[in-house]
């Protein structure tokens, strides 16, 4: 199957600072990539969806100014985490459409302090 | 938009013996509909799907069903083993949406040998 990676695997900061993951897709094309969040023991919950070329589209309650989102390629989206807070502190993965299936990243474990 | 059931959040089977786990989701217009494994602090791994236009679908010891009139779906693993020990999300797709997944809650499945 088509292979998503993510970069960091895990990331530290200070509370405050802004922190950026990366999502590619190594084998195929995406104009669509999806953003999600998974606190422990829960599910994976949309926060937006990426789109290349154009802005993306966030979910309701998810705030767009904190967490910013830049398709600028066919095979790259980035998720800035903008001053961040000990409450962000969680699992993000992303995930790529290749034809009808969804394929995910690794994920991302951010731990703000 | 769409909302997915998931139940039981927990489930425990002696090695040998079949699981079952079910969904509903609320929105007619959801055409796919995929399962994924997940291990503890990795990805979701998609293990089987099913499309609108089909009613069963049978993968080795896995099967899913889905009643588009009652708008539920359910996996289904036979001869449990050990290693199926995980927490399995069920999800569903609308294209209506943009192709964004909707998932369930999750069902943390645990196999004793």
């Amino acid at each position: 199957g088509a292979v998503v990676s993510q970069h960091p695997s895990w990331v530290i900061c200070k509370s405050g600072t802004s922190v950026k993951i990366e999502c590619r897709s190594l084998d195929f094309q995406a104009t669509t990539m999806f953003w999600y969040r998974q606190f422990p023991k829960q599910s994976l919950m949309l926060m937006a969806t990426s789109n290349e070329g154009s802005k993306a589209t966030y979910e309701q309650g998810v705030e767009k100014d904190k967490f910013l989102i830049n398709h600028a390629s066919l095979t790259l989206s980035t998720l800035t985490v903008t001053s961040a807070h000990p409450e962000d502190s969680s699992f993000y993965i992303c995930s790529a459409p290749d034809r009808d299936t969804q394929y995910f990243g690794p994920g991302t474990r951010l731990t703000v302090l | 938009g769409e909302n997915v059931e998931q139940h039981p959040s927990t489930l425990s089977v002696q090695e040998g013996d079949s699981a079952v786990i079910k969904c509903t989701y609320s929105d007619s217009a959801s055409n796919y509909f995929p399962w994924y494994k997940q291990e503890l602090g990795k990805r979701p791994q998609l293990i089987i799907d099913i499309r609108s236009n089909v009613g069963e679908k049978k993968d080795q010891r896995i099967a899913v069903t889905l009643n588009k009139t009652a708008k539920h779906f359910s996996l289904h693993i036979t001869e449990t083993q050990p290693e199926d020990s995980a927490v399995y999300f069920c999800a569903a797709r609308s294209y209506n949406q943009g192709g964004k997944l909707i998932f369930g809650q999750g069902t943390e499945l645990s196999v004793k040998p």
